[in-house]
């Protein structure tokens, strides 16, 4: 089965650092989602792309996080300096976008990130 | 604004049993969708089962099925001769898509569901 892959699976930081977290949406997905799972917050809708171009990046704190697409087998998610609240599990989804609309989207394993 | 509450934070049953969580939604939109997603603790977020709201009839995934009462803006999900394998975290989620963009998605907070031996 096609599958989101995510990369780092796990990491630990110390405050300050940049943090990278790399997407590989399933082939042919057009669509490219990043959420944050908190115990506190649940599921937050941190930024989507389509196309590669971002779409609504409104649910991202703009000072420290970024977001890209360099290419449509790369999503990329930044976060620098990173802060200890932003000690989460991070997913990237991806999915058909707008004629598929009732396509539902299709998770990774998430990045636990831990900043320290 | 769309929404997704899950009032159970946690439930717990036997093995075998049948077991319901419960999901109630806000939205203004005509066109959207429901999902119920499974989180066990290995992280993965999979799809369990899905609804359209324009169709009456409630869907059916094997074990799984809902109860969708579109008036009352409710979308339970019961789980049949549930197993071991059923332990996971359960989340209810919206879709929709807005005028611009593609489509999006809203979460309730979840509910654990244990199934004991």
């Amino acid at each position: 089965d096609a599958r989101v892959t995510q990369t780092p699976r796990h990491k630990v930081t110390e405050m300050g650092q940049e943090v990278t977290m790399r997407c590989q949406p399933i082939l042919g997905h057009n669509t490219v989602f990043w959420y944050r799972q908190t115990m506190m917050q649940g599921l937050e809708l941190l930024a989507y792309f389509r196309n590669r171009a971002p779409l609504d990046d409104s649910g991202m704190p703009k000072d420290r996080f970024s977001a890209e697409m360099p290419d449509a087998t790369l999503a990329t998610l930044k976060i620098q300096p990173s802060e200890p609240r932003d000690s989460a599990v991070y997913f990237c989804a991806s999915g058909l976008g707008l004629s598929q609309s009732n396509q539902p989207q299709h998770f990774g394993d998430g990045t636990r990130l831990s900043i320290l | 604004a769309q929404t997704v509450t899950q009032s159970q934070p946690e439930m717990s049953v036997q093995e075998a049993e049948t077991v319901t969580l419960s999901c109630t939604y806000d939205t203004s939109e005509n066109n959207y969708y429901l999902f119920w997603y499974k989180q066990p603790p290995s992280r993965q977020m999979i799809l369990v089962i899905r609804q359209e709201a324009y169709k009456q009839q409630n869907a059916t995934e094997n074990r799984f099925s809902v109860n969708f009462q579109k008036a009352a803006k409710s979308f339970s999900l019961k789980i049949s001769d549930s197993q071991l394998g059923d332990t996971a975290m359960y989340f209810c989620a919206l879709m929709w898509k807005p005028l611009q963009g593609a489509q999006k998605l809203v979460f309730g907070q979840g509910t654990r569901l244990t199934i004991n031996p």
